[in-house]
């Protein structure tokens, strides 16, 4: 059975640019999470979707936004790339709320 | 405000002893935790969860206890495996409402179980 992918494992990008990162839930699942990983602020929470819907959003900047399409894969993006934004983004998975999530090995983006 | 505090950032036990790793939270509408084991540079990986509702759940090896009153839960891991040497992670889960779908994570503690 397949797990929770996200592409691409690593990212270099300079400031200013903008991000695509892209994650494909296990089959079935339709809530589909991100949240960033830093050394400084641990595992923080992006934002959810849920049948294409953002059900729920993080406290981050609005150069980060996201997607989800009919197939329940999910897209997030960051516009003008800052140094600050150099993290592991990861993607989580689940069949609704109350069944636990798996997430995927995630991105490292490095912003230079 | 940190909602969900790890305050032992590490912890170092020795193989075939008792792992007792602690999470505390202020939240009391939170009514489903959980917790991660994650190595560096990968996803965090479910371990095991309890329900409000409960006070003890079991898996194997690890056991969550959570205390509502306290707003405090702990993992035990019984025996520990050099293998178990990670970073463990407890977050807290409010299925309902706004907050759906939106795991908040302590800032992790980092296990070491020497040989």
């Amino acid at each position: 059975k397949a797990g929770v992918t996200q592409t691409p494992r690593y990212l270099i990008k300079t400031r200013g640019q903008q991000v695509t990162l892209s994650c494909s839930p296990i089959s079935g699942h339709r809530s589909v999470s991100w949240y960033q990983q830093t050394p400084g602020q641990g595992l923080q929470f992006l934002f959810e979707y849920f049948s294409e819907t953002q059900r729920n959003k993080g406290n981050f900047p609005g150069r980060f936004s996201g997607r989800q399409f009919s197939n329940s894969r999910s897209e997030m993006n960051v516009s003008t790339l800052e140094l600050g934004d150099s993290a592991l983004y990861l993607c989580a998975s689940s069949w609704g709320p109350d069944y636990g999530y798996t997430f995927g090995s995630g991105t490292r983006l490095t912003v230079v | 405000d940190q909602q969900v505090k790890q305050n032992s950032p590490s912890l170092s036990v020795q193989e075939g002893r008792i792992s007792i790793l602690n999470c505390d939270y202020t939240n009391s509408m939170f009514d489903y935790f959980l917790w991660y084991k994650k190595y560096p540079a990968e996803g965090p990986t479910f371990l095991i969860s309890i329900s409000s509702i409960k006070d003890k759940n079991e898996d194997g090896r690890f056991t969550v206890f959570l205390n509502k009153s306290a707003k405090h839960l702990s993992l035990h891991i019984v025996p520990s495996q050099p293998g178990d040497s990670a970073v463990y992670f407890c977050a807290a889960n409010h299925p309902l409402g706004s907050n759906t779908g939106k795991l908040i994570f302590g800032q992790g503690t980092t296990l070491q179980v020497k040989p």
